[in-house]
């Protein structure tokens, strides 16, 4: 079964960091592309950032570039969020999730496995 | 970056009854080269991440249940539910990934009426 869960979420004050992970179960980690995708509770979903396969391409959206930085361990099954210099609005849910891909078909931006979300505050 | 607009922001259907959801994106989202539009469909229920149900604007994914069905190309699109259920009640989400940013709909909370 594939699994994936978030953990790292907490009360910060602006301007400090935090790293998010993710650990993922069930699949051959490795071979898909991951993403972060993040939400105001009770707003809609905001792309964050994504990463390749082996972790050589790497993209962000505007709002975060800079301060955020995705990475991933393949050998221990884990995607990670580095944020630094929070913000208040950077508070939401976190979302990681997964890249849809089968023997079939592959898409590096369609998720079909999504965790249950950790959530950051940062307080002004 | 490509804007996704959905409408209604929010809709109440009937038992039964069918509802639309529509989604303009601010620039087409149909690559040439293979004729796909690359537009997703999503479902968020409260307190659960979202759930994928289409992808290519009109591909069903894989134990999606068939009321469910989408169409467009171009800008254009429309998730529909052909007869509503009580389990379908949730917020609807399309996304583009012709480009990045990745971007979303703002969202439609679908009710009962």
């Amino acid at each position: 079964e594939v699994q994936l869960v978030e953990s790292g979420g907490g009360l910060v004050q602006s301007g400090g960091s935090l790293r998010l992970s993710c650990a993922a179960s069930g699949f051959t980690f490795s071979t898909y592309w991951m993403h972060w995708v993040r939400q105001v509770p009770g707003k809609g979903l905001v792309w964050v950032s994504r990463i390749d396969t082996d972790g050589s391409d790497t993209s962000y959206a505007d709002s975060v570039k800079g301060r955020f930085t995705i990475s991933r361990d393949n050998a221990k099954n884990t995607l990670y969020l580095q944020m630094t210099s929070l913000r208040a609005e950077d508070t939401a849910v976190y979302y990681c999730a997964r890249a849809y891909c089968t023997h079939a078909l592959c898409f590096t931006s369609v998720y079909d496995y999504w965790g249950q979300g950790t959530l950051v505050t940062v307080s002004s | 970056d490509i804007v996704m607009t959905q409408s209604p922001e929010s809709l109440a259907v009937s038992l039964g009854e069918r509802a639309t959801i529509n989604c303009k994106s601010s620039q087409s989202v149909l690559y040439s080269s293979n004729n796909k539009n690359y537009l997703t469909w999503y479902q968020q229920k409260p307190g659960q991440p979202p759930k994928l149900l289409i992808y290519s604007a009109s591909t069903r994914e894989s134990g999606v249940p068939d009321r469910f069905s989408g169409s467009g190309s171009g800008t254009d699109f429309t998730l529909t539910i052909s007869s509503l259920q009580a389990e379908d009640v949730a917020v609807y989400y399309c996304q583009q990934y012709y480009s990045t940013p990745i971007t979303f709909g703002q969202g439609t909370r679908l009710e009962i009426k």
